[in-house]
């Protein structure tokens, strides 16, 4: 069965700072990789995704994440974070060998301060 | 609006009373997907269906929980004798397998947030 460990619970950070959250996951076969954004009161969306190709995966609002199958690693980036990006962020894995269902890391919650 | 939509959004019960949600995915979408996420954790699956037939269930689905997916569009969770445990946001997800469709994106509902007392 697939896992998914993101490294960091809470993540605090100011303005135009750089943003890493780590992720690493656990399949012996065939992934897709997702990570999705859950914003204050709001439903879960989809930030970035990776199926095939190139490792190196941008998604919406400036984030971007790089597969490295030698690591089962898919970490997520953005270089410069605003206010708005706070919101809790989850990493997840599907394998089409398991029914696609998604398998979802514990969540990073990230504080933005003004 | 196109996406998915779920009912009713909050659900307050009192233990040992049998509750139903309602998911309507994306129309078109042949795959529907339930979650269960708990405080500080992330969603966990349930079950899912392709059209209407349920093809997996978690171990986490008591023989409390079932589902269904009639015709093969909207979905419903019952959960029957509802116990304190059961406190949690219920999501509903779809997505669209084959037909030329790449991957698997799951495009998740707001969710039914149940509170046991």
């Amino acid at each position: 069965a697939q896992s998914v460990s993101q490294h960091n619970h809470h993540v605090i950070l100011s303005e135009a700072a750089s943003l890493e959250l780590g992720c690493n996951y656990s399949y012996g076969g065939t992934v897709n990789l997702f990570w999705y954004v859950q914003y204050p009161g709001q439903h879960l969306q989809l930030l970035l995704k990776y199926f095939s190709g190139d490792p190196l995966v941008k998604g919406i609002k400036g984030f971007e994440a790089e597969f490295i199958k030698s690591k089962f690693s898919f970490n997520l980036r953005k270089p410069s974070v605003q206010w708005s990006d706070t919101a809790e962020y989850f990493c997840a894995v599907t394998a089409q060998a398991a029914g696609n269902k998604l398998t979802f890391g514990g969540g990073t919650r990230v504080l933005v301060k003004p | 609006d196109t996406g998915v939509s779920q009912d009713p959004r909050h659900k307050i019960t009192k233990r040992g009373q049998n509750v139903t949600f309602r998911c309507d995915p994306i129309s078109e979408h042949n795959r529907l997907y339930w979650y269960r996420q708990t405080l500080g954790q992330g969603p966990e699956f349930l079950t899912y269906f392709q059209n209407e037939a349920q093809l997996e269930k978690s171990r986490l689905l008591s023989d409390r929980f079932s589902a269904e997916r009639p015709k093969g569009s909207f979905s419903t969770l019952e959960i029957q004798r509802t116990e304190q445990g059961d406190s949690a946001m219920y999501l509903c997800a779809s997505s669209l397998i084959g037909r030329g469709a790449r991957g698997n994106e799951q495009f998740f509902g707001p969710g039914t947030r149940l509170t046991v007392l």
